[in-house]
């Protein structure tokens, strides 16, 4: 059972305009969330987190919005770049196991310059 | 200097092979995990350790052990590869204090097993 989706597996953006990257949960439990992105050949590397107890947290171009009603998350990128051509993941853990991070199985975003 | 690093980066097996994947970080930090990643699928957890003595099963761990020979590195072995290991392999290390934890990921390593 996949606790966490990210049912896009792929965008398709222009250089200049808004990159929305949706996640959604199913385990109410999760109280912090994650954003991962991934070059080719390269780890995964932390982009921006969100705690349960906040609605929205901002990081430069990049924004999380948590919907906990909803079991929704999502990561907008303003203005989006090619530089932000990669895979994006999202993760999620819950209380007493915060090391414990559930992965979706990413989205790749294309930005065409 | 990269802080945590695999090596190989890329490894080609034979089924039956035994084979180690090594992990080292210089992050200080004393949690370290190893992840696997198939095409079209999330990171799956293997196995963590919070410390040297601490060793724990993640989701997948049949067919792979793992040993912490120092807070620095983390092993993972796979005793008799089988094609289905054939995937992308991340290592990963995280500090638990201050609450909630980020991971830190390795480049990974490409195992292909034949």
């Amino acid at each position: 059972d996949q606790q966490v989706k990210q049912n896009s597996p792929s965008l398709s953006v222009q250089e200049g305009r808004i990159s929305i990257l949706n996640c959604d949960y199913t385990n109410s439990m999760f109280d912090y969330f994650l954003w991962y992105k991934k070059y080719p050949a390269e780890g995964p590397t932390f982009l921006i987190s969100i705690s349960s107890i906040k609605d929205k947290n901002e990081d430069g171009r990049f924004t999380v919005f948590l919907n906990k009603s909803a079991k929704h998350l999502s990561l907008h990128i303003v203005p989006s770049q090619p530089g932000d051509s990669a895979v994006y993941f999202c993760a999620a853990s819950a209380p007493g196991a915060t090391n414990k991070l559930i992965f979706g199985t990413g989205t790749l975003l294309a930005v065409q310059p | 200097d990269a802080d945590v690093t695999q090596t190989p980066r890329n490894r080609i097996t034979k089924t039956g092979k035994r084979i180690m994947l090594e992990c080292s970080q210089t992050k200080g930090h004393d949690r370290m995990y190893w992840y696997r990643q198939d095409p079209g699928l999330g990171l799956q957890l293997i196995y963590y350790s919070f410390d040297v003595k601490d060793i724990n099963k993640g989701e997948i761990s049949d067919g792979y052990s793992v040993s912490r020979q120092a807070q620095a590195k983390f092993s993972l072995s796979l005793e008799s590869a089988i094609p289905n290991q054939t995937a992308l392999y991340f290592c990963a290390t995280s500090d638990p204090r201050g609450g909630a934890e980020t991971q830190y990921f390795g480049p990974g390593t490409r195992l292909l097993v034949l």
